[in-house]
């Protein structure tokens, strides 16, 4: 199993470019989320999902969008990004909430 | 989510010395996870606390939930280089999702 894998693992972007990071997950898992982490701020919710189809946002969702339409996968989008943009983005899954999650390597983004 | 404070935010020590890292939320938590991240590496599990008062053991960590399910603390006994990395603990307050702590970035002089 390869667990949750994401693609790409480095990106540089040009402020107002667009990107969207994959997220895959070979668990069925129900539950899939994308974390942003800056230095000294640890790792915040963007947006999650608890099934196929279904989204939410999570504490800093504004600049992204997400989609869900397979269940293994859990696409993370940026439509104009700009430099605070620039982190360690990490999906993780989990079988439910309450559950453990399991985290990808992550993509380190910089925004020029 | 819940919101938690975590301290210290750095520890160095030496090897061989204890390790405390502390959570602490001032709302009643329903469980807490805990998380351990290696300079470079992704979050990794290390586990979780649901009763009060619970203490669980893994080798060389202790982890403590309080009576009031309002705190919650990692103890590393004897700490080796290995141990180097940040812990995050990670209250769940409902169904859907954590709120990570801003984690203890531990740091182990040989």
């Amino acid at each position: 199993n390869a667990g949750v894998t994401q693609t790409p693992k480095f990106r540089v972007l040009k402020t107002g470019q667009s990107m969207t990071l994959l997220c895959a997950q070979d668990m069925n898992h129900e539950y899939m989320y994308w974390y942003r982490q800056d230095p000294g701020m640890g790792l915040r919710l963007i947006h999650y999902s608890v099934g196929e189809g279904t989204t939410a946002k999570g504490e800093v969702p504004d600049g992204y969008n997400v989609s869900r339409l397979k269940k293994q996968n859990f696409l993370l989008g940026l439509e104009s990004a700009a430099p605070s943009q620039t982190s360690v983005y990490f999906c993780a899954s989990s079988y439910s909430g309450f559950h453990e999650q399991y985290f990808g390597p992550g993509t380190r983004l910089t925004v020029t | 989510g819940q919101q938690v404070m975590q301290i210290p935010q750095y520890q160095h020590v030496q090897e061989g010395e204890d390790f405390t890292t502390y959570c602490n939320s001032s709302t009643t938590l329903s469980n807490i996870q805990w998380y351990k991240q290696r300079p470079g590496g992704h979050p990794v599990f290390l586990i979780q606390l649901v009763k009060s008062g619970e203490v669980k053991k893994q080798k060389r960590l202790t982890f403590q939930f309080g009576e009031a399910k309002k705190n919650s603390s990692l103890h590393i006994t004897a700490t080796q280089t290995t141990d180097v990395g940040t812990y995050f603990c990670a209250p769940g307050g409902s169904a859907r999702q954590l709120t990570f702590g801003s984690g203890t970035q531990l740091t182990v002089l040989p």
